[in-house]
């Protein structure tokens, strides 16, 4: 099953089918990316990351992709189980102006079901 | 070990009052980031801390919002005069690194305020 991201905000699959979560970012100067996942009732967990100069990174049982020319981030995860289940956000980091700081700014989410 | 701690987890109050949220990080932690959800939404970021001192409070949506972490360790993140729009989850995350926002950032559950 695949989403569109911040257009179709739910995206159902069947357990053992392989998920693709898609995001759309906004800022061509940002240079790096998290997709985390969030249970209900819990914060934000790290799932994966990647840094602008890279266009795919694996581990286990997900992959992200990175395109840098339409600016779209997307999260594979292989395999779904019903523990995948919860709501996925990408999140871009952008640097301050003339500083070391940077911000991360979050996507809308997509909520993941995985059906038995 | 034990993670990032949130209290209260739910807070309920009337428009008007004062509240106050507190965020215990994992222990050694430099970093401390504030963000704010929506219901639905993904979370937005509030103010950052490294050690004692905010370097970056421009998320703050007013001056009704005030954080502080004086020791380097607990923050607390203060609400005054609470508004309905203030209503939302309140989350807290830590990070081992200097530079925000890192990779390594670990979410307590969060905070949920209701103003009624």
């Amino acid at each position: 099953g695949e989403s569109v991201g911040l257009h179709l905000p739910t995206l159902s699959v069947q357990e053992g089918d392989n998920s693709i979560i898609n995001c759309a970012y906004s800022n061509s100067a940002s240079d790096y990316f998290i997709w985390y996942k969030q249970e209900s009732g819990k914060g934000p967990q790290f799932i994966i990351d990647i840094r602008s100069n890279m266009d795919k990174r694996q581990g286990q049982r997900v992959t992200v992709l990175l395109n840098k020319t339409v600016k779209h981030l997307s999260l594979q995860i292989a395999a779904t189980q019903p523990g995948d289940s919860a709501v996925y956000f990408c999140a871009e980091r952008r640097m301050l102006i003339g500083s070391t700081l940077g911000r991360l700014y979050f996507g809308r989410g997509t909520q993941l079901t995985v059906w038995p | 070990g034990a993670g990032v701690s949130q209290s209260p987890r739910y807070k309920v109050a009337k428009r008007g009052q004062d509240v106050a949220l507190r965020c215990d990080p994992i222990s050694g932690h430099v970093s401390l980031f504030w963000y704010q959800q929506a219901l639905g939404q993904g979370p937005e970021f509030l103010t950052y801390f490294q050690n004692e001192a905010q370097l970056d409070k421009s998320g703050l949506p007013s001056d009704r919002f005030f954080a502080e972490r004086p020791e380097g360790s607990v923050s607390t993140l203060k609400i005054q005069r609470t508004q309905q729009e203030d209503s939302a989850v309140y989350l807290c995350a830590s990070s081992l690194r200097r530079q925000s926002p890192s990779y390594e950032q670990y979410f307590g559950p969060g905070t949920r305020l209701t103003v009624t």
